[in-house]
């Protein structure tokens, strides 16, 4: 079955850390997202690709790198200049057939916690 | 001030009732709409695409854009208990990138 697959399910780090939360697609999508979600804040973007080896910053890549080496794969790293990493990471990917991304498939997320 | 405006709920509706959730936005340059149900500890999934204004209905589910107010609906006949979940409001210009609201929590007590 086609889908987004997000690892681990849950992430412990310590202060000081940089961490890497892993997404892998195999819709054959040409675009990826990540997006962290806060209680009461919805999603907020952080780093977008619309193609391989390439990729923009969102509206919070403070204290995030990205790379999107394959087309089927978008990790993120949560360095350790991010001050409160601890959220609900989101991948999500999307097709875009006329100049627009019909809607994203997401996957089930990352609850990255600080210890 | 947001982007995009979505009342957080919570919203607590017996069984069979109609849910009622909305959304309001700036960008006058919007003009594709979704609303995503999300199940705790889920990922999103998209449950309705509407495209500049009107109506569209899909079982149980109607979503309503309305353009010149800058103002979306997404109506839930018949809830079930199985519909309690985070409904987001999302959309776009001609991008990429989608704006999402808070999301409203919706409980369906049986």
């Amino acid at each position: 079955d086609g889908g987004i697959t997000q690892s681990p399910k849950y992430l412990f780090r310590k202060e000081g850390q940089n961490v890497t939360l892993s997404c892998e697609q195999n819709l054959n999508h040409d675009a990826m997202y990540w997006y962290r979600q806060d209680p009461g804040q919805g999603l907020r973007l952080i780093y977008y690709s619309q193609i391989v080896n390439d990729f923009q910053k969102g509206d919070i890549a403070e204290g995030y790198s990205v790379s999107r080496e394959k087309k089927e794969s978008f990790p993120l790293t949560v360095t350790s200049a991010q001050k409160n990493p601890t959220a609900f990471y989101l991948c999500a990917s999307s097709i875009r057939i006329g100049g627009f991304g019909y809607g994203y498939t997401f996957g089930s997320g990352t609850r990255l916690t600080v210890v | 001030q947001k982007e995009v405006e979505q009342d957080p709920g919570p919203l607590s509706v017996p069984e069979g009732a109609i849910v009622s959730l909305n959304c309001t936005y700036s960008n006058s340059a919007f003009q594709y709409f979704m609303w995503y149900r999300q199940y705790s500890r889920k990922g999103p999934e998209l449950l309705m695409y509407t495209y500049s204004s009107g109506n569209k209905e899909d079982g149980r589910f109607t979503a309503q854009v309305d353009k010149s107010s800058k103002y979306i609906s997404l109506f839930i006949r018949d809830s079930q208990p199985s519909d309690s979940a985070t409904y987001l409001c999302a959309m776009s210009s001609n991008d990429y990138k989608l704006s999402f609201g808070a999301g409203t929590t919706v409980t369906v007590r049986a």
